[in-house]
């Protein structure tokens, strides 16, 4: 398995005001992914972060309201930007471990946006 | 869309077994099965996966039938921290379509 550590795991935002996430990994991981999960729903992926490359997201998602930094292959973040309450969500920084064919997920970072 | 189907909720008694369903009818030959729970508010824990064998480990047993359209998730004792929203999931193991989708889970609660 990975041990998986977010910060902030909590936070209240100002709306318009942007917010970083950081996940950092105990073991070296190629393939890093960002979720969402709003108040009540199911997790939505965000995007994909591949080390040494530029990151994948998904329908729906862009990269100037989500930027994506992947400098090693322990860490990542996520920044919010502009935020409005409808990003009140918690956000999930998961990895896959080489040779593992398994996803584990961090603790996740709850954001309300006042 | 998830490719998965499960019950909205389920309820088991403390100390019994937790028997949790889930269809997966249009699963292709090289997909996964994948199990997590989410305990409220927590990232969500991964608990197991087969392809088309029962497996078993410290958490729980996956049983998969023959034609690998469905799965059932079995918790052999359930405790009152066995409470949590079970996902079942269905994963190539390779590839650029490797992502989880996830659907809405099956809520269980585990009563004394």
């Amino acid at each position: 398995s990975a041990v998986i550590s977010q910060k902030p795991s909590r936070d209240i935002c100002q709306r318009g005001t942007s917010l970083t996430i950081q996940c950092q990994v105990d073991s070296q991981v190629t393939m890093m992914f960002w979720y969402r999960q709003q108040p009540g729903q199911s997790l939505t992926l965000i995007a994909t972060a591949n080390q040494g490359s530029e990151a994948t997201y998904e329908s729906g998602f862009v990269i100037d309201k989500f930027p994506i930094s992947r400098p090693n292959l322990t860490f990542s973040t996520l920044t919010v930007s502009n935020m409005s309450p409808e990003d009140s969500s918690i956000y999930l920084c998961s990895v896959e471990p080489q040779g593992v064919n398994t996803i584990y997920f961090g603790e996740g970072s709850w954001l309300t946006v006042v | 869309d998830a490719k998965t189907t499960q019950p909205t909720s389920m309820d088991c008694a403390e100390g019994r077994a937790a028997n949790l369903p889930c269809n997966h009818s249009t699963i292709s030959g090289n997909e996964y099965v994948y199990w997590y729970r989410q305990i409220h508010s927590q990232g969500p824990q991964y608990i197991i996966h087969g392809l088309k064998n029962n497996e078993t480990n410290e958490m729980a047993s996956l049983i998969i039938t023959e034609d690998r359209k469905s799965s059932t998730l079995i918790l052999p004792h359930a405790t009152l921290r066995d409470t949590a929203v079970y996902y079942c999931i269905v994963r190539v193991p390779a590839g650029n379509n490797r992502k989880l989708i996830w659907g809405l889970g099956t809520s269980l609660a585990v009563n004394p």
